[in-house]
């Protein structure tokens, strides 16, 4: 199984800051990482898919890059509504898996 | 709208069996892989099971590998989940998901989720 390592589990920060977030695989799985937003009591959010691309009506300022085995998830600059757990997935190959997950919250 | 729509869920004891269900609205249900992920309480997200359009890929998580079974009637745009001799460990809410790309079970990410049905399995 392909193993999804995210860094940090969790970090603070204040609105206006740059974010980001690391995601590690264990194997290659080209570009196949995806980035989910989750609040509490909510469903997660497809942010990113493919790596780098934008899921439509998600804010510019969430950007994904990497390839291979390292990926980053970029907040470029963080809004109220950004404080909440993110999770990278891997949809290379079964079984599918996430990240333990991040967790931002308000500094 | 797009949605999707999760029932079943509720107490059981060990051993026990459960079926969960999923209807989706508004897309072309026979389009889209489906999938199932659950997440335990304060935990993380954890993949479960899939299915493709055509059901001709399935695979499961190997913690449900031989428990749970999943299905889908298209005609009635239903994806299903039979879960047997559940375990304390089965306790979480079960989301069910569609991958964003028609025709694709890889690759892809979820960008529909169900508001998720809570499985507990308690004694």
């Amino acid at each position: 199984d392909i193993q999804m390592t995210q860094s940090p589990s969790s970090l603070s920060a204040s609105v206006g800051d740059r974010v980001t977030i690391t995601c590690r695989a264990s194997q290659s799985i080209s570009s196949y990482l995806n980035w989910y937003q989750q609040k509490p009591g909510k469903a997660p959010k497809l942010l990113i898919y493919a790596a780098s691309s934008l899921k439509s009506g998600v804010p510019s300022r969430f950007s994904g890059r990497g390839s291979r085995t390292d990926f980053t998830l970029t907040i470029s600059s963080l809004q109220p509504e950004d404080f909440a757990s993110y999770y990278c997935q891997q949809s290379y190959s079964t079984p599918w898996t996430f990240g333990q997950g991040t967790k931002v919250d308000v500094k | 709208e797009v949605q999707l729509v999760e029932s079943g869920g509720g107490l059981v004891q060990p051993g026990r069996s459960l079926r969960l269900s999923c209807v989706g609205y508004g897309f072309t249900f026979d389009d889209y892989a489906m999938h199932w992920v659950r997440q335990a309480p304060g935990k993380g997200l954890e993949w479960v099971s899939g299915v493709s359009w055509n059901s001709d890929i399935i695979d499961y998580a190997d913690s449900v590998k031989g428990r749970f079974t999943i299905s889908r009637d298209n005609a009635k745009n239903s994806l299903f989940l039979e879960m047997n001799s559940l375990r304390a460990e089965d306790t979480a809410l079960y989301y069910c998901a569609k991958v964003s790309h028609a025709n694709y079970f890889y690759y892809y990410g979820l960008d529909v989720w169900g508001q998720g049905t809570t499985v507990t399995v308690s004694s």
